[in-house]
């Protein structure tokens, strides 16, 4: 089954704590972003890989990293995260940047207290 | 962050009746894409759009590409009660390293049987 698995789903943790949220795809998908869920502002583009070892800021990078060794894998970094980061995070694919849609994961809700 | 201006916010419906719901913004988009978020999942898509003009279904939801390539509709016809969700829209912005997903804020849809 196609699936964009995204771990961990739900997160508590405290300001400072290092803590990466994994996504991983099995559709051997040359393209992959990560976006933050926040009320009222839909969804916003943090990071995106066009392929491995290629990656680029969306519009909010500011607080996060991302890499992109392998291709099914791109992990979402929050060196030090802040409560300002307590959001709804979702992992998305696709196969080609400009002709396929994008799969997205099923999210994990981060609260940094 | 760019954002789309989407519209309208909510609307609450009975069912049968049929929905529009809109994108427009400053900037011009390569894709427009629309998707449906029911609560606690990620998006999924129901319409891509790829041309400008075009104009595409998928069952009972049409959605078109304006011509000016900076604004876009979706239509419902004879909603359902499983039609209730969050429909987003988003536009694709790519080109040589550049490949960006901008979302709208959400129309919220409530279908009452």
């Amino acid at each position: 089954e196609a699936q964009v698995t995204q771990n961990p789903r739900y997160l508590i943790t405290v300001t400072g704590k290092k803590l990466t949220v994994t996504c991983s795809q099995n559709m051997n998908h040359e393209y992959m972003s990560w976006y933050r869920q926040d009320p009222g502002l839909g969804l916003r583009q943090i990071y995106y890989s066009m392929n491995v070892e290629v990656t680029d800021k969306g519009d909010v990078p500011e607080g996060y990293k991302v890499s992109r060794k392998e291709k099914r894998n791109f992990p979402l970094i929050l060196e030090s995260p802040s409560p300002n980061q307590t959001s709804l995070y979702f992992c998305a694919s696709s196969f080609r940047r400009n002709i396929q849609p994008q799969h997205f994961g099923d999210g994990t809700r981060l609260s940094i207290l | 962050g760019q954002q789309l201006n989407q519209s309208p916010q909510s609307m609450f419906i009975q069912e049968g009746e049929d929905v529009s719901m809109n994108c427009t913004s400053s900037s011009i988009f390569n894709t427009w894409l629309w998707y449906k978020q029911d609560p606690g999942e990620g998006p999924v898509l129901l319409i891509a759009l790829y041309k400008a003009g075009e104009l595409t279904s998928n069952g009972r939801l049409t959605a078109q590409f304006g011509i000016t390539r900076k604004d876009s509709f979706l239509n419902i016809s004879a909603s359902i009660p499983s039609d209730v969700g969050i429909y987003f829209c988003a536009g694709q912005v790519y080109g040589g390293a550049t490949n960006k997903l901008i979302f709208g804020t959400g129309t919220l849809l409530a279908v009452q049987p």
